[in-house]
């Protein structure tokens, strides 16, 4: 079965610091794609960034980043610079078939001021 | 372009009772998917569609059940209401005519049984 597992359930930074996510998946599948969904109070999933596994090259979306490790089945994401509007839920999440994501747990993140 | 829209976006059902919500895609989208959150089980998979075809399913029992329309609109049903059926419904868009293509959400639509 394809799991995604995130094993912070909540951390917090400081304003202007960088913080790391981390996710781990399980797949038998050679190519995928993988998302770092943001869930601020209001609820609504906001895409943050995007990586496609046959592409070796880690994927970048201004202050986020992540590190693709496709051997290790790991992709963390990296905020750099974290701005208090980060605070927020952040989903790992896996594309099992086209138009179907598994989920992570979730992580909280509080960025403090 | 309009965002994914999810209707209503607040409601209260009775156990026993049935519930339609409803969710407009983005334009030109011709997936769209649904997904349940709940704090004890995160976010779940219940069903995906496209083209008016439902191509993926998640483990959710029968009562939980979907449709999508000729201009990709889609709702979702679920009969008989249990109190564990309260929920965050997320509903989701995409072009999806490959894997990889970005999937948008809406706000979602909070169902509480009582």
């Amino acid at each position: 079965a394809q799991t995604v597992t995130q094993s912070q359930p909540e951390m917090s930074v400081q304003e202007a610091e960088t913080v790391t996510l981390s996710c781990t998946y399980d797949t038998s599948e050679n190519n995928y794609y993988l998302f770092w969904y943001k869930q601020p109070p209001s609820r609504q999933m906001i895409l943050v960034i995007r990586q496609e596994a046959y592409k070796q090259q880690n994927a970048t979306e201004n202050r986020f980043s992540v590190n693709f490790q496709k051997a290790a089945k790991s992709f963390s994401l990296k905020i750099s610079d974290s701005q208090l509007g980060d605070t927020a839920m952040y989903f790992c999440a896996f594309e099992v078939n086209t138009g179907k994501l598994i989920f992570g747990q979730g992580t909280t993140l509080q960025v403090k001021p | 372009k309009a965002g994914v829209t999810q209707t209503p976006r607040y409601l209260i059902k009775t156990r026993g009772q049935q519930v339609t919500l409803s969710c407009s895609p983005i334009s030109g989208h011709r997936s769209v998917s649904w997904y349940q959150q709940t704090p004890g089980q995160g976010l779940q998979f219940l069903f995906e569609y496209f083209s008016e075809t439902q191509r993926n399913k998640g483990n959710f029992p029968g009562r939980f059940s979907g449709r999508q329309f000729s201009n990709s609109r889609s709702e979702m049903n679920v009969s008989t209401l249990e109190l564990g059926d309260s929920a965050l419904y997320l509903c989701a868009s995409s072009l999806a005519d490959f894997s990889g293509n970005t999937i948008y959400f809406g706000e979602g639509s909070w169902l509480t049984v009582v």
